[in-house]
């Protein structure tokens, strides 16, 4: 069974750089025909696909966000992270990692989450 | 982008009820359409891939149909615990966008 944990700072000051990693266990990252993504749900809101990175290390964005985010992955680790650049309070939320089939782009495997709360 | 527009945004109904909610693309978008349930303070959780595939695990009165850009969630007999959120998305082309939810109550 494949899990996928988050960890990070929950608080992080405006203008700053938000970073996130997302360690998986029971399978690889490098294993399989499978995307990781980050995906984020602001309070009480939808979900919110920020992007996704393959153990190659190809990666895909969404637009909004493209020119602040970044995603790594360390298969060496089994963990693949998440920076988010110039942070504002729009960018509180909770953020999720995620397995994603690539060949349909379904999540098929979620963290359970991680609250990040953008304040001074 | 593609848009999803989900309907309702809420829902009440009985145990027992049968439940449809339904899922409108933007555009065309094949059979790329996924279906997840979310609890208060959870992950969301895969129940249907491809349109109608239901995930292993998944009870079978859970079910879905559609292509093109309709698309409908059907729960034939509702359960305690199927009162949650329904979320329905995309994966046709990215970003990867999801509906903003059915909140499923209990009447």
């Amino acid at each position: 069974q494949v899990q996928l944990q988050e960890s990070g700072p929950g608080l992080v000051k405006p203008s700053q750089t938000l970073s996130l990693t997302c360690t998986v266990s029971g399978g690889f990252i490098s294993s399989g025909d499978y995307y990781w993504s980050w995906i984020r749900q602001h309070p009480g809101k939808g979900l919110e696909w920020i992007g996704f990175i393959s153990y190659r290390g190809n990666t895909d964005f969404t637009p909004s966000l493209r020119s602040r985010v970044t995603i790594l992955v360390d298969t060496s680790n089994n963990q693949f992270s998440l920076k988010l650049s110039s942070v504002t309070a729009a960018d509180t939320a909770v953020y999720f990692c995620a397995r994603t089939n690539s060949g349909w782009y379904f999540f098929d495997y979620w963290g359970q989450g991680t609250p990040v709360t953008v304040s001074s | 982008d593609i848009q999803m527009t989900q309907s309702p945004s809420s829902l009440s109904a009985s145990v027992g009820d049968r439940v449809t909610i339904t899922c409108r693309a933007s555009q065309h978008i094949s059979r790329y359409l996924n279906w997840y349930q979310q609890k208060p303070g959870k992950a969301p959780n895969l129940l249907i891939s491809a349109a109608s595939s239901l995930q292993s695990g998944v009870p079978s009165r859970f079910s879905g149909s559609g292509s093109g850009t309709d698309f409908t969630l059907t729960i034939s007999s509702l359960q305690p615990e199927d009162f949650a959120t329904y979320y329905c998305q995309q994966s046709y082309s990215a970003p990867y966008t999801f509906g903003l939810g059915t909140n499923l109550e209990i009447k």
